[in-house]
C-alpha cells in the first residue's frame, strides 16, 4: 500500500525568505508525484508534477521540487516567498500499476508573514 | 478546454435528510472521476472513484454512495445524513494515473 507523509502541518515564514515543504512517500511500485496548492474555500490546483526524466521539476511561479528515489522524497522549495503564496500545499502520489488512485498527504499550511 | 462543475457550493442539511451532490466535466471524454472528503488536518480522503459509466469503486465504507449515470457526470448521495458527514467535498477528474487530477471548487456541507 502507498502512503504519503507531510510531517509539517504548518510552516510560518517571513516574506522573501526561502521555504521547504517536506514530502516523503512509501510505495512498493514506481510512482508519479504531484504537488497541489489549495487556497481557502477552493479546490486543489496542480503546482507541479514528476513523471520521469530530470529529477528537478519547476512550476511557473517559482516553486521547484526534487525527486529523490533513495530517500523516497519529493520536497517542495521556493527561494523567496510572497504573501500570495499563503495557502495549503498537498503532496500526492499515484502508482504505475493502473489502479487510477491517488494518495494525498495531510497537507502543509504555509503562512507567509509580512 | 476542459472544465469541471460542482454544485452546490455550500449546503446546510439536517441530520437524517438525504443528500445529492453533482459533478459534471466538460471538454473531455471517458475521464476517471473521483469524490474526496476533506477534513481539517486530515488531508483528502478518497471516497469513490469511477473509470467508466456504472463502474464505481468504494474506498471507505460509510453512509454515502456514488453513481455515474453518464460519462461525464458523477453524483454523491446519501439516504440519511449523519453529523459525521459534515465536511468539504471535492470532485476531481483525470485521464490516467500519469496525469494530474483536476478539481472542482468543492461543496461545503454542514449537518445540523
Amino acid at each position: 500500500a502507498q502512503s504519503v507523509t507531510q510531517l509539517d502541518s504548518q510552516v510560518p515564514v517571513f516574506e522573501e525568505a526561502p521555504v521547504e515543504l517536506r514530502c516523503n512517500y512509501s510505495s512498493s511500485v514506481s510512482v508519479y508525484l504531484f504537488w497541489y496548492v489549495q487556497y481557502p474555500n477552493q479546490g486543489l490546483q496542480l503546482l507541479l508534477k514528476y513523471l520521469s526524466g530530470s529529477t528537478l521539476v519547476e512550476s511557473i511561479n517559482g516553486f521547484e521540487a526534487e525527486f529523490n528515489k533513495s530517500q523516497t522524497s519529493f520536497h517542495l522549495r521556493k527561494p523567496s516567498v510572497h504573501i500570495s503564496d499563503t495557502a495549503e500545499y498537498f503532496c500526492a502520489v499515484s502508482d504505475k500499476s493502473g489502479t487510477y488512485k491517488y494518495i494525498f498527504g495531510t497537507g502543509t499550511r504555509l503562512k507567509v508573514l509580512a | 478546454s476542459q472544465t469541471i462543475h460542482q454544485w452546490p457550493a455550500t449546503l446546510v442539511q439536517p441530520v437524517g435528510s438525504p443528500l445529492s451532490l453533482e459533478c459534471t466535466v466538460e471538454g473531455t471524454s471517458n475521464p476517471n472521476l473521483y469524490w474526496y472528503r476533506q477534513a481539517a488536518g486530515r488531508g483528502l480522503q478518497l471516497l469513490f472513484y469511477s473509470v467508466g459509466i456504472g463502474q464505481i469503486s468504494s474506498e471507505v465504507p460509510q453512509n454515502l454512495s456514488a453513481s455515474r449515470p453518464q460519462d461525464r457526470q458523477f453524483i454523491l448521495s446519501s439516504k440519511k445524513l449523519l453529523l459525521s458527514d459534515s465536511g468539504f467535498y471535492l470532485c476531481a477528474w483525470s485521464l490516467g494515473d500519469s496525469q494530474p487530477q483536476h478539481f472542482g471548487d468543492g461543496t461545503r456541507l454542514s449537518i445540523l
